[in-house]
């Protein structure tokens, strides 16, 4: 069955240090995959996603995430975190034009 | 800011009550999505319309019922709700224009039944 699993429910770490987040999909053939934020009391946000192409992808607010096939893993990394970086982060994936899956989630909290 | 309009924001209402949560996107985006978030959960698919036709229905009970009157707007009908039903009810839209368009999603109506 497909599914999108990420590895950490809660992450809390101080301003400046590095972020990474896992996650992995069980997906068979094409696959899209996306990272989301949610900020308190705000809607979900795209960050990045991959479809193609580079493997490395970049997105918005100094994230980025790699796309590895090997693994099944697309792992999100930012390396420095700022206060209003504290948000849920979801990673979500698709194989078809919209069916959209995400992952439990992780919350992050970033201490001042 | 989102440019995904959910209304309304908050809304309460009985189990015998008949509501109804009203969606408009104005991007020119061909596919247009529920899905309903409990707290400290990932959003889960209910509904996925596209050009205006009900594409996916993931086997939600009767008591919500979906509707596109036209390309811009989604409304999602609700009757004889129950308690566990109160969520985050989440619109969103794609131009499904080519395979990885991302959503976008609206703020949500914050649902609460009684």
């Amino acid at each position: 069955a497909q599914s999108v699993s990420q590895h950490n429910h809660h992450v809390i770490l101080s301003e400046a240090a590095s972020l990474e987040l896992g996650c992995n999909y069980s997906y068979g053939g094409t696959v899209n995959l996306f990272w989301y934020v949610q900020y308190p009391g705000q809607h979900l946000q795209l960050l990045l996603k991959y479809f193609s192409g580079d493997p490395l992808v970049k997105g918005i607010k100094g994230f980025e995430a790699e796309f590895i096939k090997s693994k099944f893993s697309f792992n999100l990394r930012k390396p420095s975190v700022q206060w209003s970086d504290t948000a849920e982060y979801f990673c979500a994936a698709s194989d078809s034009w919209g069916k959209l899956q995400f992952g439990a989630g992780t919350q992050v909290v970033v201490t001042p | 800011d989102t440019e995904v309009t959910q209304t309304p924001k908050h809304l309460v209402m009985g189990m015998t009550n008949k509501k109804s949560l009203k969606c408009e996107q104005h991007m020119g985006h061909r596919a247009m999505y529920w899905y309903k978030q409990k707290a400290k959960k990932p959003p889960e698919l209910m509904f996925v319309y596209s050009y205006e036709k009900l594409s996916i229905n993931e086997s939600v009970p009767s008591r919500f019922s979906p509707e596109c009157p036209n390309s811009s707007l989604l409304n999602l009908h609700l009757h004889a709700l129950q308690p566990e039903d109160s969520a985050l009810y989440l619109c969103a839209s794609s131009p499904q224009d080519r395979e990885g368009s991302p959503l976008h999603f609206g703020n949500g109506t914050r649902l609460t039944v009684t």
